[in-house]
């Protein structure tokens, strides 16, 4: 069975420029999270979208963005890059939750922005 | 955005003795709770979760002990191998602090042959 899956795998933008990136969840996993990893640093919650509403966010200015098609994918738009926007993007998925407590989240292997 | 710690403190264990990771929770009415091993260049993994009403948890080579008086979790690994070699994350969640995990700095593990 695949994992979470996603897309591309790295990237490289200058300052101001927009970015998408892309995740796929596992099948039959409705919610779907974004977080954020900066080098040497722990994960920073983005986004948490369940089916198809954004449930939850975190502490992130709005140029961060995103949505959940009716498949359960999910996007992840930045606007207006920055040089601190440059980390791994780590998209994770797991069962409906927005009714229940979030627990195991898989997790795909992530998108490195560079932003230079 | 959120987060615990700007660096990573690293444990160096020597192949074949115990590991034990600490972590240090902020929320004491945190429901669950749960560890991830990240390798270079991957996601993190699932290693093992425990809830609040429980204070200990056994997997294959892995033990999470939770004390909730001090809000200090730990994670155990038995007879640790070179494959053990990763970054450790621990992650807290609370229905009531808006029901997303919050993971803590991360403890990358050094295991020398």
């Amino acid at each position: 069975e695949a994992g979470v899956t996603q897309s591309p795998t790295h990237l490289i933008k200058t300052r101001g420029q927009q970015v998408t990136l892309r995740c796929s969840p596992i099948s039959g996993h409705t919610s779907v999270y974004w977080y954020q990893q900066a080098l040497g640093l722990g994960l920073q919650f983005l986004l948490w979208y369940d089916e198809g509403e954004e449930r939850n966010r975190g502490n992130f200015p709005p140029r961060f963005s995103g949505r959940q098609f009716p498949n359960y994918s999910s996007e992840l738009n930045v606007n207006a890059l920055e040089l601190e926007d440059s980390a791994l993007y780590l998209c994770a998925s797991s069962l409906p939750r927005h009714r229940a407590l979030i627990e195991k989240l898989f997790f795909g292997s992530g998108t490195q922005l560079s932003v230079l | 955005g959120e987060s615990v710690g700007l660096h990573l403190p690293t444990l160096s264990v020597q192949e074949g003795d115990n590991s034990i990771i600490n972590c240090a929770y902020s929320n004491s009415a945190s429901d669950y709770f749960i560890w991830y091993k990240q390798e270079s260049g991957k996601g993190p993994q699932f290693i093992i979760d425990i809830r609040s009403n429980m204070d200990k948890r056994q997997g294959q080579r892995v033990t999470v002990l939770l004390n909730k008086t001090v809000k200090h979790l730990s994670l155990q690994i038995a007879a640790t191998q070179p494959g053990d070699s990763a970054v450790y994350f621990c992650a807290e969640n609370t229905w009531a602090a808006g029901n997303k995990l919050t993971f803590g700095g991360g403890t990358r593990v050094l295991v020398k042959p």
